[in-house]
């Protein structure tokens, strides 16, 4: 398969808590995205880190990303009620300018 | 930054109608914008890709004569879904790429009775 694989699937924590949410994929990749997605809504682009990236940082957010072990890892600090949705990551496959996405993580954050 | 616009949010239609799907970039123009199909729980499928000005290039087992694609301008994409069936009723998204990054419609729930 192509596309990035999420882990876990579901995750439930407290508010304030950090979420940790993985993604792993099997082929070379451009780039790798998360995304985040409330029910029934569209995605909201949340982190792009390219293939020669280790770690990116936006507001609570951190990505990581090991290339070596083809896995990246999506941090949320100090989680609010807020932001309880479904994460998905999206890879670029080599030659590909077309993300294909997992399964993705369903978050929720209990106030 | 980017908005894509999709209309409608949500759609109920009883079997054997047609359903169309507008997907709109707002402030940008998009040669190309991409449909998906998302069940509950799981991941975006791509359907097809929408070209402006030529034939959409569609995923293998996406019937064409099904989901009818149009691309008639720069800034929107049409998906209808012709003679609807129950198996038919998903969650849509349509979305564009605009420097580097891609933007998504906010979706359409069809529901077909």
């Amino acid at each position: 398969s192509q596309q990035g694989e999420e882990d876990p699937q579901a995750l439930s924590i407290q508010e304030g808590e950090n979420a940790t949410m993985n993604c792993s994929y099997k082929t070379s990749i451009n780039n790798l995205q998360w995304y985040r997605q409330n029910s029934g809504r569209g995605l909201v682009h949340l982190i792009l880190i390219r293939s020669n990236e280790r770690e990116k940082h936006s507001g609570r957010l951190r990505v990581t990303l090991d290339t070596s072990k083809k896995s990246s890892s999506l941090l949320i600090t100090a989680s609010r009620a807020a932001d309880t949705a479904s994460y998905f990551c999206a890879i670029n496959p080599g030659g590909s300018y077309i993300p294909t996405f997992g399964r993705g993580t369903s978050l929720i954050v209990h106030p | 930054g980017a908005v894509v616009s999709q209309h409608p949010s949500w759609v109920i239609c009883k079997s054997g109608t047609s359903v169309k799907i507008e997907c709109r970039s707002l402030d940008f123009q998009a040669t190309t914008m991409f449909w998906y199909r998302q069940f509950p729980k799981q991941s975006l499928m791509l359907m097809a890709t929408s070209n402006e000005g030529s034939k959409a290039t569609y995923e293998q087992g996406v019937e064409k004569d099904k989901f009818l694609i149009n691309h008639a301008s720069l800034t929107l994409s049409t998906l209808t879904v012709t003679s609807a069936h129950p198996e038919d009723s998903s969650f849509y998204i349509c979305s564009a790429i605009f420097a580097d990054r891609w933007f998504f419609g906010s979706g359409t729930q069809l529901s077909v009775l």
